[in-house]
């Protein structure tokens, strides 16, 4: 099965505190890229980040950073020194082969809330 | 930047009535998307279009047509609008060929209530 779980389903944190979502995934494929959107109370989905499965280096920019280990298919976004324009909802995705098409499989969504 | 233009914010029909959602892109891009999303189940595919005239169905495509009839535009058709089609709508387009992993992009969303 392709399937992305986000067991978070919301998150509260006080603004400058790191937190971290996260992401797990299951797919057949030997060759997948990985996704994360943001999605602000306007409603727009914003890309974040694509990770292709090649490749396990962690990234960083600015304050938000992702760890991808593919031993336990998982791609978790930290975000550190939270702030109030952090809140939103994020989403993990995974672009796979579904029925020969090429698809983005969503999880569920976080919906993260940094309060002052 | 790519600009994903949905036509409506915020739709109210009544049920039984034929809804039009439609979705401009100017980035020359093949591949069209449309997804609703629903609290707790994230987005969900409903139709996709590789290319003018082309569609292929998606997950939920129940209740649901669609029309590409220009490579910028996709439009989603409620046929007979039901309740359980209330729902937040997205609209997407990606490149293909070489970039085709290239990461979608997304309109603002259509906020569609059924009464």
């Amino acid at each position: 099965a392709q399937k992305v779980t986000q067991a978070q389903t919301e998150i509260s944190v006080v603004e400058k505190e790191d937190v971290t979502l996260d992401c797990v995934y299951e797919t057949r494929d030997t060759t997948y890229y990985l996704f994360w959107y943001k999605q602000p109370p306007s409603g727009e989905l914003v890309f974040l980040i694509r990770r292709n499965s090649f490749d396990e280096q962690n990234e960083i920019s600015g304050r938000y950073s992702w760890n991808f280990q593919k031993s336990t298919s998982s791609f978790n976004f930290t975000i550190t020194a939270s702030q109030v324009v952090d809140s939103a909802v994020y989403f993990c995705a995974l672009r796979a082969i579904i029925q020969g098409a090429q698809k983005l499989v969503f999880g569920q969504g976080t919906r993260l809330t940094i309060n002052p | 930047d790519v600009k994903v233009t949905q036509s409506s914010r915020y739709l109210v029909k009544r049920t039984g009535e034929k809804v039009f959602l439609e979705c401009v892109q100017d980035m020359d891009h093949e591949n069209m998307f449309w997804y609703r999303q629903d609290p707790g189940l994230g987005l969900r595919l409903i139709y996709f279009s590789y290319d003018v005239k082309m569609k292929e169905k998606g997950d939920i495509p129940e209740g649901y047509s669609v029309s590409r009839e220009k490579k910028e535009r996709f439009s989603l058709i409620l046929e007979s609008a039901s309740t359980n089609q209330t729902s937040m709508y997205l609209c997407a387009s990606r490149p293909t060929g070489s970039t085709s992993n290239q990461p979608q992009h997304f309109g603002d969303g259509t906020r569609l209530s059924i009464l």
